[in-house]
């Protein structure tokens, strides 16, 4: 199988402080994983991809310093809210893919159960 | 640049109805597109997909089409089961670009009523 994990499932913060968001790929290597945020009702949307040991890539509008991305092992991936607010408040995935010619799925992105972030 | 767009749910059904939910997109080049299934609580599972014009994926009954000349990729399954209610997600990614992201569209909630 392909198993990706989130912890924490979901969390509570207060304003002004950080949390930390951990996306991990259970049984393979990705080298690259990618970072979503999902409004109520509404599509996920990308926010940045980050590969193993280099800088994570930010999509157009994402705050890079806000969003902090860590990419520091080919099964663990980190998204960090600094200075948390409420309109931060969302549910954030993970996604994590395969490297390139690993067998089947290869290319193929498997998702995390998601983050509930509120910040009250 | 890239978006997708799917027709709003709640679409709700009987059991062994036809289901269909329309997706079409707007992208450059040819990327390959995607419909993933989002079960209560858990993760959004890769159902089906299609890499080139004309491909047909299919999975669990389900198939889609990649129809270049329309820019849909329409999900269908002829007889659907309680056991189909999920929210659905048609996505893209756009051409020569195996790591990029997906770009979703808003998602279909899907409701089948024994």
């Amino acid at each position: 199988g392909a198993v990706v994990s989130q912890h924490p499932s979901w969390v509570i913060c207060k304003s002004g402080t950080s949390v930390k968001i951990e996306c991990r790929s259970l049984d393979f290597q990705a080298t690259t994983m990618f970072w979503y945020r999902q409004f109520p009702k509404q599509s996920l949307m990308l926010m940045a991809t980050s590969n193993e040991g280099s800088k994570a890539t930010y999509e157009q509008g994402v705050e890079k310093d806000k969003f902090l991305i860590n990419h520091a092992s080919l099964t663990l991936s980190t998204l960090t809210v600094t200075s948390a607010h409420p309109e931060d408040s969302s549910f954030y995935i993970c996604s994590a893919r395969r490297g390139a010619g690993v067998g089947p799925g290869s290319y193929e992105q498997y998702f995390g159960p998601g983050t509930r972030l509120t910040v009250t | 640049g890239n978006s997708v767009t799917q027709m709003e749910g709640p679409v709700t059904l009987s059991e062994e109805a036809f289901l269909t939910i329309n997706c079409t997109y707007t992208a450059t080049g040819y990327p390959s597109l995607f419909w993933y299934v989002q079960y209560p609580g858990e993760g959004l599972q890769l159902l089906l997909k299609a890499t080139k014009a004309d491909d047909k994926g299919s999975n669990k009954g389900f198939e889609a089409t990649y129809r270049k000349e329309t820019t849909s990729f329409h999900l269908e399954k002829g007889s659907v089961q309680v056991s189909d209610s999920a929210v659905y997600f048609c996505a893209l990614r756009r051409s020569g670009g195996g790591a990029d992201g997906l770009t979703f569209g808003k998602g279909t909630h899907l409701i089948i009523q024994p």
